[in-house]
């Protein structure tokens, strides 16, 4: 089946750091990529969407340059959290859709990166 | 404000029996519904889905059922095994928009 990759997997910076978290598609070409973020317990919840070559659409309540996100290639995007707070710790979690497909059951999802800013 | 609810944060079943996941609702522009399941230190992994022209779509084990009156859809396993103890996360989305709303999440534990 098809795998998205995130590195890293975890990851602990100070406070006023940026963080780089790349999402990769190892076996199919993903034109569109998404980025999420999950709070302990609490739902996913979708920061912005990327399209392969022009800039990405965030959210409502997103701050577009503290969560800069580029995708330059259609196997890669990341994600930079920039000067990171404590209040930026979080679960970031991207998604990948196949090109070859629009259903939502071709999107397929990362493991998940663990950002802790002390 | 929470779009989607899972308002059962865990449930725990005997293995053979039938587990049962809800999930409501409170948009009426939502036309799609999925469920995904996550098991630890992955990403979510979809499961099924289900289209708001239909009441009921089943795979194998896995059954969807959407009741858009009551803007309600549950997962039905059955029947249920260990290997099916994981978070399961109901998710929806709009006609002509490119994103997912989810839920919070159900923990199933499946013991023998």
């Amino acid at each position: 089946g098809a795998v998205v990759s995130q590195h890293p997997s975890w990851v602990i910076c100070k406070s006023g750091t940026s963080v780089k978290i790349e999402c990769r598609s190892l076996d199919f070409q993903a034109t569109t990529m998404f980025w999420y973020r999950q709070f302990p317990k609490q739902s996913l919840m979708l920061m912005a969407t990327s399209n392969e070559g022009s800039k990405a659409t965030y959210e409502q309540g997103v701050e577009k340059d503290k969560f800069l996100i580029n995708h330059a290639s259609l196997t890669l995007s990341t994600l930079t959290v920039t000067s990171a707070h404590p209040e930026d710790s979080s679960f970031y979690i991207c998604s990948a859709r196949d090109q070859a497909g629009y259903a939502w059951d071709t999107q397929y999802f990362g493991p998940g990166t663990r950002l802790t800013v002390l | 404000d929470q779009q989607v609810k899972q308002n059962s944060p865990s449930l725990s079943v005997q293995e053979g029996r039938i587990s049962i996941l809800n999930c409501d609702y409170t948009n009426s522009m939502f036309d799609y519904f999925l469920w995904y399941k996550k098991y630890p230190a992955e990403g979510p992994t979809f499961l099924i889905s289900i289209s708001s022209i239909k009441d009921k779509n089943e795979d194998g084990r896995f059954t969807v059922f959407l009741n858009k009156s009551a803007k309600h859809l549950s997962l039905h396993i059955v029947p249920s095994q260990p290997g099916d103890s994981a978070v399961y996360f109901c998710a929806a989305s709009a006609e002509n928009t490119d994103k997912l709303i989810f839920g919070t999440g159900t923990r199933l534990q499946v013991f023998p």
